[in-house]
């Protein structure tokens, strides 16, 4: 049973340049989550989405950020004209029912921005 | 809203027992969870405390005491790879409130 999957593992960008993370939940889980974390830092939570919907996306940033679970396909975490200060490790993690279940984290995306 | 402390660091040695512990204020919660993270790698599920009490699995051991507003992780044994950041998480009790994380304890296991 394979874990929740991340790619790529590490992405690198201009400033100015589109990031793009995949997320692809373990299987048999239809909740997804993202998080970022800071060297050095706790995770921050960013957005929770299940098949189309976004859930909760208060811990996005209100401009550059965003995020979607296609019916087909993993989720992505697009972030659009990267910053510096965008360089860190985005982390997905899927859970089985949403709202209270143990949440199961992926590898994570270590984005650094040039 | 919800916020939760925890120290920063702490070093014990090989074959010891240590607790980390966990403060929280928090309107309201589901349970209390705990994660495991090594330098460069992804958090990995250790308990879950849905009612007070202790939780029991293997080498570690996970307590809640909702009346306190506090928690805490017992690693007895240690091993040199439990050296490890340790992170609290709670979850809010509405719909779409999700995972607040703590800070994170930095655990260092000496030979």
């Amino acid at each position: 049973n394979a874990g929740v999957m991340q790619n790529p593992r590490h992405l690198v960008r201009r400033r100015g340049q589109e990031a793009r993370l995949r997320c692809s939940p373990m299987k048999g889980h239809s909740h997804v989550y993202w998080y970022r974390q800071l060297p050095e830092e706790g995770l921050k939570f960013m957005v929770y989405l299940q098949k189309e919907n976004i859930i909760d996306e208060s811990g996005m940033p209100k401009e550059r950020f965003s995020a979607e679970f296609p019916k087909e396909g993993p989720s992505i975490l697009r972030i659009q004209q990267v910053v510096r200060g965008d360089s860190a490790a985005y982390f997905c993690a899927s859970s089985r029912a949403g709202h209270t279940d143990t949440q199961y984290f992926g590898p994570g995306t270590r984005l650094t921005v040039l | 809203g919800q916020s939760l402390e925890q120290p920063s660091e702490v070093t014990a040695v090989e074959g010891a027992i240590v607790q980390i512990n966990c403060t929280y204020q928090t309107s309201g919660f589901y349970g209390l969870s705990w994660y495991q993270q090594h330098d460069g790698g992804a958090p990995t599920f250790l308990s879950y405390n849905a009612l007070d009490g202790l939780e029991e699995t293997g080498r570690f051991s996970s307590f809640l005491s909702r009346s306190d507003s506090y928690g805490y992780l017992l690693l007895q044994e240690l091993q040199m790879k439990d050296s490890a950041s340790y992170f609290c998480a709670v979850k809010g009790l509405n719909y779409g409130q999700n995972f607040v994380f703590g800070p994170g304890t930095r655990l260092s296991v000496l030979p």
